[in-house]
């Protein structure tokens, strides 16, 4: 089964760093791009930005760039989601996704569960 | 960046009624790469529609897509129990890539 596994909930104070994680399995994961996404609460989804496991190379939205860093570990299929000073208004659910196809011509096919953060002091 | 608006934000129709969502783009989206996904509470987003009219695999064939340009849409032919949920395009064609607000489909 093609699947992206994230870690768990955090719950962080504001100015402290944090890395998240997004495992996939059951396919070959050095050669499709993956995606973050945010999800503040109660509200819609942004595009974060994506990176390519094979080389990593990364691309930022440009409202995130600066703010997070996109990072992989191939050898065990993991792709990171880090910041290094939280803030309040980091409190949201991040979402990794597969980007199928070349470019990701065929959409976000496969998601994570989500990982929620907490930023609070 | 393209913005996306969709439309109506809120949708009330009873289970077997059509249901029919828009996406406008601010401008156009070349190769009609725009994307379709449905959230329920407290699961991530799935994708239903790619490049506007492809079913993603799994899904439906009461879930169709259409457009091009600025304009596209999703249309539910019937709507069952467990379409009931909110509904996001994103454009994939410029980055960043970006998605609607989103349309909750509710039950009257």
């Amino acid at each position: 089964e093609v699947q992206l596994v994230q870690s768990g909930v955090e719950v962080k104070k504001p100015g402290e760093s944090l890395k998240i994680s997004c495992q996939g399995s059951g396919y070959s994961f050095s050669i499709y791009w993956i995606a973050w996404v945010r999800q503040m609460p109660g509200k819609g989804l942004e595009w974060m930005g994506i990176i390519y496991p094979g080389d990593s190379e990364a691309k930022y939205n440009p409202s995130f760039q600066g703010q997070v860093t996109f990072s992989v570990d191939e050898s065990i299929s993991v792709a990171y989601l880090q910041w290094s000073s939280l803030k309040a208004s980091d409190n949201a659910i991040y979402y990794c996704a597969r980007l199928n196809g070349p470019a990701g011509l065929y959409g976000m096919d496969v998601w994570g569960q989500g990982t929620t953060v907490t930023v609070s002091s | 960046e393209i913005v996306l608006t969709q439309s109506p934000d809120t949708l009330s129709l009873s289970p077997g009624e059509r249901a029919s969502l828009s996406c406008r783009a601010s401008q156009r989206i070349n190769s009609r790469l725009v994307a379709w996904y449905q959230q329920t509470p407290g699961q991530p987003p799935r994708l239903l529609i790619y490049r506007a009219s492809s079913r993603a695999t799994g899904i439906p064939d009461r879930f169709s897509g259409s457009g091009s340009g600025t304009d596209f849409s999703l249309t539910i032919s019937r709507l069952e129990p467990e379409d009931f949920a909110v509904y996001y395009c994103q454009q994939y064609d410029s980055s960043p890539e970006t998605f609607g607000q989103g349309t909750k489909v509710e039950i009257k």
